[in-house]
């Protein structure tokens, strides 16, 4: 079966730039849910979104932005990179109203 | 402030023996309790879940236990083995309403052979 699709895999930048991660969800699902884990924690709720609307806002930094586009894939912009930005970045996928989440492999991001 | 608290951090277990994790919710309101396994450098992966109105549900080896009184759950692993071996994550709505997840701390399970 087809699963969440994220890249890049890995992503290495340095301080003050800026990277985008994509999101290709599982086809038909329509609703994209961001997290950031960090070494040895579990992961934080970044932000969702459902039929290209926000849908839901935890504890995103004002530096990242996020879309969902009319084919359902998502793009987490993320702007003036921090050293403490290094993590996991996950995407999940699922249809509108079920509780199911699917992820994806991650983007391992690199802050040097 | 972690609104799932789970427990153990960490879990050593002979194989064939039988793992328990536990978790705890504040939120009464929480309908949905899902378990995610996850391997070093993987995405979590869906193990489990349970709603409120059963007090328990098994698949294969796993089960989840639910305590709506206690507002607790865990998840049993029985006939352990090293291929379980991995980290095992609680999870909640992060609010009422909201379908988004809320995870426990983790707990890193070793099962030896």
């Amino acid at each position: 079966a087809a699963g969440v699709i994220q890249s890049p895999r890995h992503l290495i930048k340095e301080k003050r730039e800026t990277a985008t991660l994509k999101c290709y969800p599982i086809p038909r699902h329509d609703t994209v849910y961001w997290y950031q884990q960090g070494p040895g924690q579990d992961p934080q709720f970044l932000i969702s979104f459902y039929e290209k609307m926000q849908s839901d806002k935890g504890s995103i930094p004002d530096r990242f932005s996020a879309q969902q586009f009319s084919d359902y894939h998502s793009e987490l912009n993320m702007s003036s990179l921090e050293l403490g930005d290094s993590a996991l970045y996950f995407c999940a996928s699922s249809l509108q109203g079920a509780d199911t989440q699917y992820f994806g492999p991650g983007t391992r991001l690199t802050v040097l | 402030q972690q609104q799932v608290k789970q427990s153990p951090q960490s879990l050593i277990v002979q194989k064939g023996g039988i793992s328990i994790i536990n978790c705890a919710y504040e939120n009464t309101a929480f309908d949905y309790f899902p378990w995610y396994q996850q391997f070093p450098g993987k995405g979590p992966a869906l193990l489990i879940a349970i709603r409120p109105d059963v007090s328990e549900k098994k698949e294969g080896r796993f089960t989840i236990s639910f305590n709506k009184s206690a507002k607790q759950f865990s998840l049993h692993i029985m006939d352990s083995q090293p291929g379980d071996s991995a980290t095992y994550f609680c999870a909640a709505p992060r609010d009422t309403g909201r379908r988004a997840l809320t995870f426990g701390s983790g707990t890193r399970l070793q099962v030896q052979p």
